[in-house]
């Protein structure tokens, strides 16, 4: 069955950097782009970028360019989400999610289960 | 960048009442649209994708519509497991944006 098991929380100060990882199982990893999503508290969902397992082509949310790279690791099928230059607005949960090799347009879509990254001083 | 403006932002219903929320976008997108139900500290659970395809599993109350730049999420009878906060999210293009929610409470 296909999982996506995300790093544990974290706590950072302000200028800080911070890597999250997701590690897929049960599918070809390379097969399916990967998504990241995060969501501050008490607020909505916000799309931040994607990320092609197989050639690690990225594409990322103006909001997030410069400070966001995504990356991976085929070897162990772990796709990576760092954020530097982190400030009190970046306490959120991030979100890995893989939806279908026709992207949002059927099938269907697994999340990994979140990772509270809280910046604070 | 495509922006999503979905409404309202809230409301509230009874059980058994049909509700509608709309999401509009700033160009066109065609038919490249997904709704998501979440609930308080659940990862977000796709519902529609392609404006009016229902997800696999989801009950046929939920119903998606639209095209282009208007489009619509009807519940056609509120069960109490449907109190939740639902999300459009277009992928016509990068970025991929979604809505900014609407959360629907109880009356």
């Amino acid at each position: 069955q296909v999982q996506l098991v995300q790093s544990g929380a974290e706590v950072k100060k302000p200028g800080a950097s911070v890597k999250v990882s997701c590690k897929a199982s049960g599918y070809t990893f390379t097969s399916y782009y990967m998504h990241w999503v995060r969501q501050a508290p008490g607020q909505g969902l916000e799309w931040m970028g994607i990320i092609n397992p197989s050639g690690g082509s990225t594409s990322y949310a103006q909001k997030f360019q410069g400070r966001v790279t995504m990356t991976r690791d085929t070897s162990t099928s772990t796709v990576y989400m760092e954020l530097s230059s982190l400030r009190s607005e970046d306490t959120a949960v991030y979100y890995c999610a893989r939806p279908s090799i026709s992207g949002w347009y059927g099938g269907s879509d697994y999340w990994g289960q979140g990772t509270l990254v809280t910046v604070s001083s | 960048d495509i922006q999503m403006t979905q409404s309202p932002s809230a409301m509230s219903a009874s059980v058994g009442d049909r509700v509608t929320i709309t999401c509009r976008a700033s160009q066109g997108i065609s038919n490249y649209l997904a709704w998501f139900q979440q609930k308080p500290g659940k990862v977000p659970k796709r519902l529609i994708y392609a404006s009016s395809s229902l997800q696999s599993g989801v009950p046929s109350r939920f119903s998606g519509s639209g095209s282009g730049t208007e489009f619509t999420l009807t519940i056609s009878s509120l069960q109490p497991e449907d109190f939740a906060t639902y999300y459009c999210l277009q992928h016509n293009s990068y970025p991929h944006t979604f809505g900014q929610g609407t959360k629907l409470e109880i009356k």
